[in-house]
């Protein structure tokens, strides 16, 4: 069974650029979500998915960051424009639903989408 | 707000030495908490979640709510468990499930 996959796994752009981050998550996980560790500080959440729907998305930085998951599958994290304070690895994750005891809690990973802006 | 405070960024100790990694929190509710761990060129993987009251490749944790500690222990450690390690906090009852805090990790060292 394939894992969650990103893409792509470094990216290096400069200050006011774009960058468009993918994830696809494991086929039939209907939970995705999107965390970041900025270099020295710890993994922090950025958003939560449920199939299509938003549920959570507190942890997003700002309005240059905008994430979708059109028809519940596979996301992007789109930041524009970016600046120096974006850089760091991008993680994707995902979950089974609520309901799926033999995992519940376990959040899978994907390797993350390093982003260096220059 | 909810907080996972884990002291140590480096921990070394000798191959078949205890080992112990710490972890505090802080949190009001219900929490659930977890070990995930990232070996070398792998990606962040669960090591173990304190609901299942297990011990995965000879780790364990006990949560001790007096303390609000979770502190992963193994009585011997080995090379291959050199690794980051992250502790983890969730909040059972929340709208969003699987939002983690994470600490903000432990990089283990283990020499031979």
């Amino acid at each position: 069974e394939a894992g969650v996959t990103q893409f792509p796994s470094h990216s290096v752009i400069e200050k006011g650029q774009t960058v468009t981050l993918r994830c696809d998550p494991i086929s039939g996980h209907d939970n995705l979500y999107w965390y970041r560790r900025v270099m020295g500080k710890e993994i922090k959440f950025l958003l939560h998915f449920v199939k299509e729907s938003k549920q959570d998305e507190s942890g997003m930085p700002n309005n240059r960051f905008l994430a979708e998951r059109t028809g519940g599958t596979y996301s992007t994290l789109k930041v524009q424009p970016a600046e120096l304070e974006d850089s760091g690895v991008y993680f994707c994750a995902s979950s089974p639903g609520r309901k799926a005891r033999s995992s519940e809690g376990e959040l899978f990973f994907g390797e993350g989408s390093r982003l260096t802006v220059l | 707000a909810q907080r996972v405070t884990q002291p140590e960024k480096l921990l070394s100790v000798f191959k078949g030495a205890p080992v112990e990694l710490k972890c505090n929190y802080s949190y009001s509710g219900s929490p659930e908490l977890f070990w995930y761990v990232q070996y070398s060129r792998q990606r962040l993987q669960l090591l173990l979640r304190h609901i299942s009251r297990e011990s995965i490749k000879g780790f364990t944790a006990d949560l001790n709510k007096g303390e609000t500690s979770f502190h992963l222990k193994k009585p011997f450690a080995q090379e291959e468990d050199s690794a980051m390690y992250y502790c983890a906090l969730m909040d059972a009852g929340g709208t969003s499930y699987g939002k983690l805090t994470f600490g903000q990790g432990t990089i283990l060292t283990v020499h031979p």
